[in-house]
């Protein structure tokens, strides 16, 4: 079966320090992977999506960036972080097909002081 | 184009129903629902594609009116395990792409 993992589960980093978020995925093979950011009581963003290696598409331009290193890895980075880029960090995938369903991850809460 | 959700809360008794709706100004291929607790990942409900499908499971289900370009999702006889915040996510296009609405926070007192 297939099972997604995102970490760290929790993270405070202070303003202007980088920031590196990892997804993996395992069990599957080229899936579609995505980065959303949920602020608190706020709905889902989509920050960036990605159909293969090294394929990244940004949704939302910010100084948030997005790195597909291998077929089931999926990297959001920032190398500043701003109070903004608090949030509730959501990584998906999907097996590809446009109708398939979106599994996300546990999630990683960032919070920017 | 963000879909526009509708009501933003409802607080309803255990036992009650509700209807959660979900309109796109643009041409849908797909409507997805989840329903997300707090502080957790959100969870797959459904999927509805374009057709005018219905589709069920238990007590919920969920309706696709593709001329009309919005999806609702039927709550009935609600659980106190139905509170939580239920997002659409619209996709046009088969774009590969969801784009979420706000949510609607719905809460079941006992």
């Amino acid at each position: 079966s297939q099972t997604i993992h995102q970490w760290p589960a929790t993270l405070v980093q202070p303003v202007g320090s980088p920031l590196s978020l990892e997804c993996t995925v395992e069990g599957t093979s080229n899936p579609n992977l995505y980065w959303y950011r949920q602020a608190a009581g706020r709905g889902l963003q989509l920050l960036f999506y990605s159909v293969g290696i090294g394929q990244i598409s940004s949704e939302v331009p910010q100084n948030l960036s997005a790195s597909r290193p291998q077929d089931r890895q999926f990297i959001l980075s920032s190398k500043k972080l701003l109070l903004s880029d608090s949030g509730f960090y959501l990584c998906a995938w999907t097996p590809g097909l446009s109708t398939d369903t979106q599994y996300f991850g546990p999630g990683t809460r960032l919070t920017v002081l | 184009q963000q879909p526009v959700q509708s009501p933003q809360a409802v607080i309803l008794r255990e036992g009650e129903d509700a209807v959660i709706n979900c309109s796109s100004s643009k041409a849908l291929y797909s409507v997805h629902w989840y329903r997300q607790k707090h502080g957790e990942a959100p969870v797959f409900l459904m999927i509805l594609l374009k057709g005018g499908e219905q589709k069920g499971h238990e007590k919920i289900s969920a309706s696709f009116n593709e001329k009309k370009q919005q999806s609702s999702l039927y709550l009935t006889a609600s659980q106190l395990s139905y509170s939580g915040t239920y997002f659409c996510g619209t996709e046009i296009g088969s774009a590969r792409q969801l784009t979420f609405g706000s949510g609607t926070q719905l809460t079941v007192l006992p």
